[in-house]
Formats: structure tokens, C-alpha cells, sequence
């Protein structure tokens, strides 16, 4: 079965300071994998997303993420950290076995706060 | 201008009544899904719909219903035997191939009266 594992629930960084989201996933076929953001009370927008084509992926507004196999790990980093990035982010797997191809695993989500 | 709508924004639904979200797309994707959204618990499934005509019930689907007759059209029923509604609904879409990416709409917030 996959699954995905967010590690903190809320980071705080302030302005200007890099920004590291942590996120594990388990998976017994080659994943999917994505960083979703969404601010409050708004829908969910993709930043990134990973398909094995290259293991360092770039994304939206700076944000890049690593897929490291032997750590089972995607964890979301951006350099320096913008008031606007305050947000909640969700590392997301998706199902590649059965009849629900396309279904996404959503982990619980982690809120950045960002300090000016 | 491409994408997904929803309606209404904010949903008020009174004691043994029945609501429905609307969703709807013009992205021509073929899958779309239901998610309820709770504080602290990342999205979970309800309903998905790979293609027209045909639905499946997600992780938890007790107390809605869902209906597809039209591509472009997902709407969902909170029923009432759902006697826990008040969450953030969101509605997606996507290709139908593994792997593809989902797209969001911007969400109904139901509130019971």
C-alpha cells in the first residue's frame, strides 16, 4: 500500500531564510509524486510534480524538490522564504495499481508561517 | 479561460436536509473526484469518476451520492445521513493515465444550521 508522511505540521521560518518541508512516502511501484499549496480557504495549486524523468524537480515561485530513492523522501525546499509563501503545503502520492489509477494520498499537510 | 468552478462558495444546510455542490470543468478531463477537507487532516476521498456514466465510492463515501451524466458536470448530494458536514468540499479533475495531475477547483464551505 502507499502512503505519505508529513513530518512537521507547522514551520516557522522568517523572511529571506531557506525553507525546508519534510515529507517520506512508501510506495511498492515507481511513484508519482507532488507538493500542492494552498492558501487559506482557497483551492489547492500545484507547485511541483515528479515522474521519474529527473530526481531534482523545479517548480512554481522558487520552490524545488529532491526525490531520493534510498531515502524515500521529497522533501520541498526554497532558498529564501517570502511573505507570501505562507500557506499550508501537502505532499501527495499517487495510486499506480488497480482501478484507481489517478487516485491521490493526501498527507496531512504542513503550515509554513513566515515572519517578517 | 480554462478550469474548475465550484458553487456556491459558502453552503448552509439545516437539520434533514439535503444539499448539492456543484462542480464543473472545461479542461475536457475525463476523471474527476470529490474531496472533504477537515482541519489537521489533509484531504480525504468521496466519490471519483473516471468516465462518464460510471462512479466509485472513495474512503468515505457514507451520507453522500454523486451522479454523471455529463463529462464537464460532477456534482455532489450531502445527504441526511451525513450527520458530520461541516468541512471545506473541494472537487478535482484530471486525465484518466497514471500519474496525471489534478486540478483544483476552488472549494464549497458547507455549514450546518
Amino acid at each position: 500500500a502507499q502512503s505519505v508522511t508529513q513530518l512537521d505540521s507547522h514551520v516557522s521560518v522568517s523572511e529571506g531564510t531557506p525553507v525546508l518541508l519534510r515529507c517520506n512516502y512508501s510506495s511498492s511501484y515507481s511513484p508519482s509524486l507532488f507538493w500542492y499549496v494552498q492558501h487559506p480557504n482557497k483551492g489547492l495549486q500545484l507547485l511541483l510534480k515528479y515522474t521519474s524523468a529527473a530526481t531534482l524537480v523545479k517548480g512554481i515561485n522558487g520552490f524545488e524538490a529532491e526525490f531520493k530513492k534510498s531515502e524515500t523522501s521529497f522533501h520541498l525546499t526554497k532558498p529564501s522564504a517570502h511573505m507570501s509563501d505562507a500557506a499550508e503545503y501537502f505532499c501527495v502520492v499517487s495510486k499506480n495499481y488497480g482501478g484507481s489509477q489517478g487516485n491521490l494520498i493526501f498527507g496531512k499537510g504542513t503550515k509554513l508561517s513566515v515572519k517578517p | 479561460d480554462g478550469g474548475i468552478t465550484q458553487s456556491p462558495k459558502y453552503l448552509f444546510r439545516k437539520e434533514g436536509q439535503n444539499v448539492t455542490l456543484s462542480c464543473e470543468q472545461n479542461l475536457n478531463h475525463d476523471a474527476m473526484y470529490w474531496y472533504r477537507q477537515d482541519p489537521g487532516q489533509g484531504l480525504r476521498l468521496i466519490y471519483y469518476s473516471q468516465i462518464v456514466n460510471d462512479f466509485q465510492k472513495g474512503d468515505i463515501a457514507e451520507g453522500y451520492s454523486v451522479s454523471r451524466e455529463k463529462k464537464e458536470s460532477f456534482p455532489l448530494t450531502v445527504t441526511s445521513a451525513q450527520k458530520n458536514p461541516t468541512a471545506f468540499y473541494l472537487c478535482a479533475s484530471s486525465q484518466r493515465d497514471v500519474g496525471q495531475t489534478q486540478y483544483f477547483g476552488p472549494g464549497t464551505r458547507l455549514l450546518v444550521l
